[in-house]
């Protein structure tokens, strides 16, 4: 089976940066993908790292250590439209079923 | 392009009714998900179909809830009878075969009372 680990809460101030953890505990793994969900929202693609090392798209990147079975998502120049919950997701091979870890909400104050 | 539709978007239902969800996947998306989000909670993957076929519906509790997709287009899942645990979001994605991206329809929150 799988599991994730993630904070449950960050909270942040505008325009700081700020990084989510994902630590994740599975028999296979393929690659990991980070989803930003707001409230009553549909989850929406961040970011996906297949293989170790940092992933940039804008102002997201997404960081992979697959020895440490450890990524995390780094959020830079906060904005108060990236306040949502961040999910880490683990696949065992390519289109494969996700398995979501809890989230992190974020909040970013002004 | 469409994005992944589905409907009702929300349904109130009384315990041991049953109810069913529709989903229109992406055009070309072979794949399709259906998943459960209780609130505070992360999506828990239900069933996952290439085509019509069912690909993996280990999670799927069949004594109540069932799932197909026909003609390998839309896609329905039903829960029957449904319990008071089953109020949550039922989310519908679909990807390419070897898509690394899951896109996600907007969900039918469902309350059962």
């Amino acid at each position: 089976g799988q599991s994730l680990e993630q904070p449950s809460e960050v909270t942040a101030v505008e325009g700081a940066i700020v990084q989510i953890n994902c630590t994740y505990q599975t028999s296979g793994f393929y690659g990991l993908s980070w989803y930003q969900q707001h409230d009553g929202g549909a989850p929406t693609f961040l970011s996906y790292n297949g293989l170790d090392g940092l992933e940039e798209t804008g102002r997201f990147s997404s960081f992979l250590s697959r020895s440490d079975s450890y990524g995390y998502l780094l959020l830079q120049e906060l904005q108060m439209k990236d306040s949502a919950s961040y999910f880490c997701a683990v696949s065992t091979h390519a289109g494969n079923m996700l398995t979501f870890g809890g989230g992190t909400r974020l909040m970013v104050k002004p | 392009e469409a994005g992944v539709a589905q409907s009702p978007r929300y349904k109130i239902i009384e315990k041991r009714q049953s109810v069913a969800f529709w989903c229109n996947p992406i055009s070309g998306h072979a794949t399709l998900y259906w998943y459960q989000q209780i609130l505070g909670q992360g999506p828990k993957l239900l069933i996952q179909f290439q085509n019509n076929g069912v690909v993996d519906d280990s999670q799927l509790p069949k004594d109540r809830f069932s799932a197909e997709r026909l003609k390998g287009v839309d896609s329905t899942l039903k829960i029957q009878p449904a319990k008071l645990e089953d109020s949550a979001v039922y989310l519908c994605a679909s990807s390419q075969p070897t898509g690394d991206e899951q896109f996600f329809g907007p969900g039918t929150r469902l309350t059962v009372l």
